[in-house]
């Protein structure tokens, strides 16, 4: 069985100063990891996504995660944060048995607020 | 490319009623899978096509049902509707396999 904690609900930081939004994971299997993010009213976009290949992965607009397989980790974070990263993030696991992803779970999701 | 179409994006229904939803995939892309969006029990997978087959479920009661076309494009089906079924639906196409899905703007359903 997998499943995907996001350990925060809510993370305020001020803009220019680092973000960090925590995840960590069960997977019986091989995972693949992912962050999205929802921006109000929007879809979900792709941030990143670990598939088994290096353990520090790169992302858009400035987002990296480090997969962590001793503390189940995948924690998401960028240097300095921006207005406009002011969101929704969702941790996503899915399992790589069967070679089917078509079965996403996600994270309850972490609303990031950044103040001026 | 295009990206992945919902239609339509809001729609209001009463209870007992029945409703479709309609996703276009990225062309090229064979999987289509739901989700369903609300704000207690946040995203949640609905089932997964590929291919014109279902290939996975999630755990929704059987007035929740879906089909794919032979050009990928999707259809979701809500039976006698409940007020719980008030959330927003979105869909997500890959090549299917291994490959990251890419998600629509969804469909926002009010049952009143």
């Amino acid at each position: 069985a997998q499943s995907v904690t996001q350990l925060d609900s809510h993370v305020s930081v001020s803009e220019g100063t680092p973000v960090l939004l925590r995840c960590n994971y069960s997977s019986s299997y091989s995972p693949s990891l992912f962050w999205y993010v929802q921006h109000p009213n929007k879809g979900l976009q792709l941030l990143l996504k670990y598939t088994s290949a290096a353990t520090l992965v790169k992302g858009i607009n400035g987002f990296e995660a480090e997969f962590k397989k001793s503390e189940t980790s995948f924690h998401l974070t960028k240097p300095s944060a921006h207005m406009s990263d002011a969101a929704e993030y969702f941790c996503v696991v899915t399992s790589n048995y069967g070679g089917s992803q078509g079965n996403l779970i996600f994270g309850k999701g972490t609303k990031l607020s950044v103040k001026p | 490319k295009a990206g992945v179409t919902q239609t339509p994006r809001y729609l209001i229904k009463t209870r007992g009623q029945q409703v479709t939803l309609s996703c276009s995939p990225i062309s090229g892309h064979r999987s289509v899978s739901w989700y369903q969006q609300t704000p207690g029990q946040g995203l949640q997978f609905l089932f997964e096509y590929f291919s014109e087959t279902q290939r996975n479920k999630g755990n929704f009661p059987g007035r929740f049902s879906g089909r794919q076309f032979s050009n990928s494009r999707s259809e979701m089906n809500v039976s006698t509707l409940e007020l719980g079924d008030s959330a927003l639906y979105l869909c997500a196409s890959s090549l299917g396999g291994l490959e990251t899905q890419y998600f629509g703007p969804g469909t926002r359903l009010l049952v009143l």
